[in-house]
């Protein structure tokens, strides 16, 4: 099984929600990632994961809360977030070693604030 | 500034012609690897080339790699409608993977 699955696809959310986006794979990856994606621009790193510790946080704001429950999900909870947090949100694994390997990518949750 | 750049930023072509985008980064590398995103959806892994290699092949996709000139180059040969999507080259400076700002390649039937 080489799939990283991502729920939900599609997301629209008020600026007052709470709500989670997961990801999970079963490809015995012990490396995890969240990405933010802007229309028209490449993806940028959020977060990682290694050996279901907090590795990398890209200084990313606090509305934004990475948990790792295990070693096949990773979820990222969303609270009180701002119209400019509308994006593309993507899920990554590898082996780890730095991500100096080739990551695997979910499809995507399309997120929309309002 | 992002590490990697790319040229071109769009690229239109007839299905059957070949298609180059470059890439150019800023540090030293262990490797570089390629990446494609149809349409908004999630990135698919194409080929990796490290930084001892300078030329490497998987069917249609030809990748060479100059560390000297900090420097890379996707061909697609005899390409499809199906490769119209968006490409990215990734390097790996300080443990973290960082995209080059893509080509968009639209491949008109």
């Amino acid at each position: 099984d080489t799939e990283v699955t991502q729920t939900p696809k599609h997301l629209v959310m008020g600026m007052t929600n709470k709500k989670s986006l997961k990801c999970e794979q079963h490809m015995g990856h012990r490396a995890m990632y969240w990405y933010k994606q802007k229309a028209k621009k490449p993806p940028e790193l959020m977060f990682v994961y290694s050996y279901e510790k907090l590795s990398i946080n890209e200084s990313v704001p606090s509305r934004f809360s990475p948990e790792c429950p295990n070693s096949s999900l990773l979820n990222l909870h969303l609270h009180a977030l701002q119209p400019e947090d509308s994006a593309l949100y993507l899920c990554a694994s590898s082996q780890p070693l730095l991500a100096q390997e080739t990551q695997y990518f979910g499809p995507g949750t399309r997120l929309l604030v309002l | 500034s992002q590490q990697g750049e790319e040229d071109p930023q769009a690229l239109s072509i007839q299905e059957g012609e070949n298609a180059t985008m470059n890439c150019s980064y800023k540090t030293s590398i262990n490797n570089l690897q390629w990446y494609r995103q149809n349409s908004g959806r999630g990135l698919v892994h194409l080929i990796l080339i490290r930084s001892n290699e300078r030329e490497k092949h998987s069917g249609r996709l030809r990748v060479t790699l100059d560390t000297s000139k900090k420097s890379s180059s996707l061909l697609i040969t005899a390409s499809r409608a199906a490769d119209t999507a968006s490409y990215f080259c990734a390097t790996v400076p300080r443990g973290k993977l960082i995209f080059g700002q893509g080509t968009e390649l639209s491949v008109k039937p």
